[in-house]
């Protein structure tokens, strides 16, 4: 299947510094990625639809001034966590799909996570 | 709108014993479902899919899972538990292409499968 990739896998700050956590399409070109944030024992949650090219689409009660989406590239969307506090914490995933050549299924690929921990 | 109900936060089961996951969703058209299995720390697998060709659909690892469009039902099972299949399970729907599909998916709440040996 396509490989998406995250870095950093973890990341610890101090409060009120921002962070920025990148998402790639390793194999395959993606127009458009998910981001979500998962807290511990719990489902995940859609933040924002990424974009490339264009603004993200943030999900209802999400903060658009606090979480930054950049859809620069086909193969890259970056999440900045813009003065983050310590209810930041969380683990963030992103994902895409692969739509070459493959009718829309609906399956997306996600990234290992990214775990930040604000102090 | 869609939505993911997963009945059942913690399944505990002998290794060896038959897995069962129950999901639902609602919907007011067959959309696409989907299972996938999260470890600790870790991003989501995809296990298996349906998109409408056979109902009774086989993934990875011996999971199956099968749609019953009478029961809005997509529960996931496998005959018999290994150690390495303890890990949080989800099941997921997204909207078939055509409709308002903007690509995203909604999540149920998650169940954590536990295998005791």
């Amino acid at each position: 299947g396509a490989v998406v990739s995250q870095h950093p896998s973890r990341v610890i700050c101090k409060s009120g510094t921002s962070v920025k956590i990148e998402c790639r399409s390793l194999d395959f070109q993606a127009t458009t990625m998910f981001w979500y944030r998962q807290f511990p024992k719990q489902s995940l949650m859609l933040m924002a639809t990424s974009n490339e090219g264009s603004k993200a689409t943030y999900e209802q009660g999400v903060e658009k001034d606090k979480f930054l989406i950049n859809h620069a590239s086909l193969t890259l969307s970056t999440l900045t966590v813009t003065s983050a506090h310590p209810e930041d914490s969380s683990f963030y995933i992103c994902s895409a799909r692969d739509l070459k050549g493959q009718p829309n299924t609906g399956e997306l690929f996600f990234g290992e996570g990214s775990r930040l921990t604000v102090l | 709108a869609q939505s993911v109900t997963q009945l059942g936060s913690h399944v505990s089961v002998s290794e060896g014993a038959l897995v069962l996951l129950r999901c639902n969703y609602s919907s007011s058209v067959p959309p696409y479902l989907f299972w996938y299995v999260q470890y600790p720390n870790q991003g989501l697998q995809l296990l298996l899919k349906y998109t409408s060709a056979a109902t009774l659909v086989k993934g990875i690892n011996g999971f199956e899972a099968e749609f019953k469009k009478s029961e809005t039902s997509f529960h996931l099972t496998k005959p018999s538990a290994h150690m390495s299949d303890a890990a949080e399970y989800f099941c997921a729907v997204s909207p078939r292409r055509g409709s308002s599909n903007t690509g995203k998916l909604i999540f149920g709440q998650g169940t954590t499968l536990q295998v005791k040996p």
